[in-house]
């Protein structure tokens, strides 16, 4: 238990469909993070949070909608996705977003697009 | 560019000792991490380093040169419970944006 969750564990949806993936950390950090884990690839990141305010999007496609309304929650909005797309959802919490502080990961959502 | 390098997979036996390489090339670096990833489970970290040297914790030490753009993690007294996925992570000190660049990750396999 890293004091990261996310929820739901396991997703299925369809191409049309809208889903939301939500993050909670409970470790008092103010940086949040969004990963995107597929098979036999690196680990990608894709959106930081610092306090809330977003610093990095990672050249992401706008079928991917990041939330974040406070420190502790970070919510992953997703519409009209492609079945490239998916994957391991990851979200991981630090300190701070500088310096470099360890990240601590949720388990994850397995999402499936079909 | 940025790139970073480590092998895909790895195998040694129980008790021994394994070194897993990783090199890096970024546009600015601001301290490397490695993180271990049991199959199915999240990653979680292992070691950070910014300085040259070596940095031992326990069974596990991690190395880095900067100046080779080069790490190591090395693991002793191997168990079957290190099986897992061993993640290189470059921090991008060009911009400051907390943002992680990850290698494809090592996976090893500990067979008695």
């Amino acid at each position: 238990e890293t004091g990261v969750t996310q929820t739901p564990r396991h997703l299925v949806m369809g191409m049309t469909n809208k889903k939301s993936l939500k993050c909670e950390q409970h470790l008092g950090h103010n940086a949040m993070y969004w990963y995107k884990q597929s098979a036999k690839k690196p680990l990608e990141l894709m959106f930081v949070y610092n306090f809330k305010e977003q610093t990095e999007n990672n050249s992401v496609p706008s079928r991917f909608s990041p939330e974040c309304p406070n420190s502790s929650h970070l919510f992953l909005h997703l519409h009209t996705l492609q079945p490239e797309d998916s994957a391991l959802y990851l979200c991981a919490s630090s300190r701070d977003r500088d310096p470099p502080y360890e990240q601590y990961f949720g388990p994850g959502t397995r999402l499936t697009v079909t | 560019g940025q790139n970073i390098d480590q092998p895909t997979e790895m195998t040694a036996t129980e008790g021994a000792i394994v070194q897993i390489n990783c090199t890096y090339q970024t546009s600015g670096f601001n301290g490397l991490f490695w993180y271990q990833q049991h199959a199915g489970e999240a990653p979680t970290f292992l070691s950070y380093n910014v300085l040259d040297g070596l940095e031992e914790k326990g069974r596990f030490s991690s190395f880095l040169s900067r100046s080779k753009g080069y790490s190591y993690l090395l693991l002793k007294e191997l168990q079957m419970k290190d099986s897992a996925s061993y993640l290189c992570a470059v921090t991008d000190g060009s911009s400051n944006t907390g943002k992680l660049i990850f290698g494809q990750g090592t996976t090893l396999q500990v067979k008695p």
